[in-house]
């Protein structure tokens, strides 16, 4: 039971660049979300899945789409890069409970 | 903006001694509150929630204690460990709502 996986770990983008990050839980939650984490911040929200087949803008969702290919999996698309997505971007599932389990996060620097 | 925070962005605790971590929220209508620990390079990691129909809750060397009419919360961690080190983060959910809203975290750094 590896949890919320997510990848890459790390990734370099130009600006302009385009990219997928990609979310995997195998809790067999409902609910799948995206965040990112700035230095001396919280988490915020950029989208979430409440279930297959919807998706939520969160707080910040600028610059940002995604899809939640099926129960499993939600991916997260940097359309063009800008150097303001620098951050940290955390996945996370919830199942009944309300707890989320996040995953162990993607560091992307775009420059 | 943010309707959660914490009172202090950093806390040095001596190895052995109680830690106590607080959190503030604005939200009253806010149900349900839970506290994350984040290890460096790592994603958070659930300690402990609490519903706001309770005032107190506690796990494995820590307890949540909720004050609703002050609209407080408060992480105590006992006999604080090495391990313990790490950033702490509260969050709340609204009552008609299912997510999370995070606060900024505090630094809690353990002294040998």
């Amino acid at each position: 039971n590896a949890g919320v996986t997510q990848t890459p770990k790390f990734q370099v983008l130009k600006t302009g660049q385009s990219m997928t990050l990609q979310c995997a839980q195998d809790m067999n939650h409902n609910s799948m979300y995206w965040y990112r984490q700035d230095p001396g911040m919280g988490l915020r929200l950029i989208y979430y899945s409440a279930s297959e087949g919807t998706t939520d803008k969160g707080e910040v969702p600028n610059g940002y789409n995604v899809s939640r290919l099926n129960k499993r999996e939600f991916s997260l698309r940097l359309e063009s890069a800008a150097p303001s997505q620098t951050s940290v971007y955390f996945c996370a599932s919830s199942g009944f409970g309300l707890e989320q389990y996040f995953g162990p996060g993607t560091r992307l620097t775009v420059t | 903006g943010e309707s959660v925070g914490l009172h202090l962005p950093t806390l040095s605790v001596q190895e052995g001694d109680n830690s106590i971590i607080n959190c503030a929220y604005s939200n009253s209508a806010s149900d349900y509150f839970i506290w994350y620990k984040q290890e460096s390079g790592k994603g958070p990691q659930f300690i402990i929630d609490i519903r706001s129909n309770m005032d107190k809750r506690q796990g494995q060397r820590v307890t949540v204690l909720l004050n609703k009419t002050v609209k407080h919360l408060s992480l105590q961690i006992a006999a604080t460990q090495p391990g313990d080190s790490a950033v702490y983060f509260c969050a709340e959910k609204g009552s008609n709502d299912y997510k999370l809203s995070f606060g900024a975290g505090t630094t809690v750094t353990v002294r040998a």
